[in-house]
């Protein structure tokens, strides 16, 4: 699976828009990106993923560059619940080459939401 | 709707102890995993198991062993605790294909 690099951390005002970026510049045409979050020890939580075309869902948007190297998570009026480590993941198709889909988290962006 | 429930929450042992952890899911999933995290690091994959009756190494699998019990359960064992193993452990599981993984609330495991 392709490596993330995502800055440590970062900060936004509550009610701004955060955005958060990861570089996966060797990322393969079969591969995902995937986002998700952990709040403060929990478990982590799924935000949304995608392949090629940006995404939107109730959470984030999911907007990935054309060339497929870099992506941007944003939240578009963060909340201070929103302050968790963010994680950006690469990762085949689960039925693709024989990979099981294995999700490979690295150290993640912490994100602080400050009032 | 429980999704994936672990058991127990928080245990302490002593070096050379066995325990068993518990994890269970109500989605009909067909994959399980289970992850650690140490303190300031990401998640580190041990053991997963593709579907029912199979089980597979990840990345730090040593000093664990795994039963997939049915499609429901997948627990982790540690047969020789040791201090080293002294982390938070993540279990979790996803249908398949490019689908989101659902995780429990974690085991908190201090090995003293």
């Amino acid at each position: 699976d392709a490596k993330t690099t995502q800055p440590t951390s970062m900060d936004c005002a509550e009610g701004r828009a955060a955005n958060l970026p990861c570089n996966h510049s060797t990322i393969s045409g079969n591969e995902y990106v995937y986002w998700y979050r952990q709040i403060h020890s929990q478990g982590p939580q799924y935000i949304i993923h995608g392949l090629k075309n940006n995404e939107t869902n109730e959470m984030a948007s999911l907007i990935i560059t054309e060339d497929r190297k870099s992506s941007t998570l944003i939240l578009p009026h963060a909340t201070l619940r929103d302050t968790a480590v963010y994680y950006c993941i690469v990762r085949f198709d689960m039925n693709y080459g024989g990979s099981q889909g294995n999700l490979i988290f690295g150290k993640g962006t912490k994100l602080s939401v400050k009032p | 709707n429980a999704g994936v429930t672990q058991t127990p929450k928080f245990q302490v042992l002593k070096t050379g102890q066995s325990m068993t952890l518990q994890c269970a899911q109500d989605m009909n999933h067909n994959s399980m995993y289970w992850y650690r995290q140490d303190p300031g690091m990401g998640l580190r994959l041990i053991y997963y198991s593709a579907s029912e009756g199979t089980t597979d190494k990840g990345e730090v699998p040593n000093g664990y062993n795994v039963s997939r019990l049915n499609k429901r359960e997948f627990s982790l064992r540690l047969e020789s605790a040791a201090p080293s193993q002294t982390s938070v452990y993540f279990c979790a599981s996803n249908r398949g294909r490019a689908v989101e993984a659902f995780f429990g609330q974690g085991t908190r495991l201090t090995v003293v």
